[in-house]
């Protein structure tokens, strides 16, 4: 079974630092790794994806990696804000059908 | 769009009570999930749907069923309601199946579920 974990399990960050988080997986086979963002009390927003085949995807201030052999993804965060205040999760689809999930960074950016 | 919706968003049972979660996509969608989240658990895979009329077990099924009748609705059932149930639950949809395809999935605002 693919275990999914997340490090570090909270960060508290003041505003402007470049921040990186991450996410490790057991088994390297996996169609791809996706980046998601969750608010308290709402649901997931997807951030970044990565097919198996890429090694990493932007979007604005983000910037996510996979290393399939290490078993391994970063999310790098630029220039944070306190708006990127949130549960930071990894989920990784090894089967085409189905995702696990770590248990998530919470990352709270200080003004 | 709408988008994904759930319904009821917080729901108290007692113990051996049944209910139905509702989950309702606007985007003609082939691919429907149900997860659970639970503190230091992450989320789980209870359910997942290919399409209508196909449906097939995730990580937790125990304790819940599901049917696909049509492409818009993907309910999760619980049939006899167990503390241990008490959790927050999130209905998921894609465009199509995974595969290596470039599809993200759309999460609804979740579901608050507390069996006393």
């Amino acid at each position: 079974k693919q275990e999914v974990t997340q490090i570090p399990a909270a960060l508290s960050v003041p505003e402007g630092e470049n921040l990186v988080l991450n996410c490790s997986f057991t088994d390297s086979a996996i169609y791809n790794l996706q980046w998601f963002r969750q608010d308290p009390g709402k649901g997931l927003t997807s951030l970044l994806l990565i097919q198996s085949s890429q090694r990493e995807q932007t979007s604005g201030r983000l910037n996510a990696s996979l290393d399939k052999s290490s078993g391994r993804s970063t999310l790098y965060i630029a220039a944070s804000q306190p708006g990127d205040s949130a549960t930071y999760l990894c989920a990784v689809c090894p089967t085409g059908n189905q995702f696990y999930f770590g248990t998530g960074t919470s990352l709270t950016v200080i003004p | 769009n709408a988008g994904v919706t759930q319904t009821p968003k917080f729901q108290v049972l007692k113990t051996g009570q049944s209910m139905t979660l509702q989950c309702a996509q606007d985007m003609n969608h082939e691919y429907m999930s149900w997860y659970r989240q639970d503190p230091g658990m992450g989320l789980r895979l209870i359910h997942y749907s290919v399409g209508a009329g196909i449906t097939d077990q995730g990580e937790v099924p125990n304790g819940y069923n599901v049917s696909r009748s049509t492409t818009e609705d993907f309910p999760l059932r619980l049939l006899s309601a167990a503390p241990s149930q008490t959790s927050v639950y999130f209905c998921a949809s894609s465009p199509t199946t995974w595969g290596g395809g470039q599809e993200t999935q759309y999460f609804g605002p979740g579901t608050r579920l507390l069996v006393l």
